[in-house]
């Protein structure tokens, strides 16, 4: 498997529902990040987790990291119609380069 | 007006023709990436560009590629001679380094037919 890998690949909900996607990922990290993509748009960045936390919050959003597991989970609280999107995890291990390796996402759908 | 704009929003081009797709960061920045995104797949690095030169590339990132910052607020990424598998979303974006997210542009569709 690659780094950064979510589950699952595609998740319906129903609106006001609470959404949670998983990442895992194989090797050290210096941070996590999250993204949307809403259908053939750009990047969003939604939130960033350092490797020493462990969790972290931001308006809906809750980001969860378990470096000894190797995965995060993202939580999208109160779900709208508009939260539809793909979400992407991204891991940055070389502190300084920087470089992002994003997962295969997973494909949100919010039914109103 | 978006931090990161990048031109055309779409390119359709004839294989073995040439591509410059353009980025423009506006405001303060360290670091510079270009991106792709084949349809359906995940997002994949090409090229990291700091202090005017590549700091990194990946493996996708062949003699094909090159990038540039011809008058020091563009950054473009030319491909000199496309394949049918070059066709894909591509994305520019900056980074202020540290502990901060990155800024993606809204990306070239690029269909090479």
């Amino acid at each position: 498997s690659q780094q950064g890998e979510e589950d699952p690949q595609a998740l319906s909900i129903q609106e006001g529902e609470n959404a949670t996607m998983n990442c895992s990922y194989k090797t050290s990290i210096n941070n996590l990040q999250w993204y949307r993509q809403n259908s053939g748009r750009g990047l969003v960045h939604l939130i960033l987790i350092r490797s020493n936390e462990r969790e972290k919050h931001s308006g809906r959003l809750r980001v969860t990291l378990d470096t000894s597991k190797k995965s995060s989970s993202l939580l999208i609280t109160a779900s709208r119609a508009a939260d539809t999107a793909s979400y992407f995890c991204a891991t940055d291990v070389n502190f300084g380069n920087e470089k992002l390796t994003f997962g295969t996402g997973t494909r949100l759908t919010i039914i109103p | 007006e978006p931090e990161v704009t990048q031109t055309p929003s779409h390119q359709v081009t004839q294989m073995g023709q040439e591509v410059i797709l353009r980025c423009v960061p506006i405001s303060n920045h360290l670091y510079f990436y270009w991106y792709r995104q084949i349809l359906g797949q995940k997002v994949e690095f090409l090229v990291s560009f700091y202090n005017n030169e590549i700091s990194e590339k990946s493996e996708i990132f062949d003699d094909q590629f090159s990038v540039e910052r011809p008058d020091g607020s563009n950054f473009t990424l030319k491909i000199r001679s496309t394949k049918l598998e070059d066709s894909a979303m591509y994305f520019c974006a900056r980074h202020l380094g540290g502990a901060y997210g990155y800024t993606f542009g809204s990306g070239t569709r690029l269909t090479v037919v």
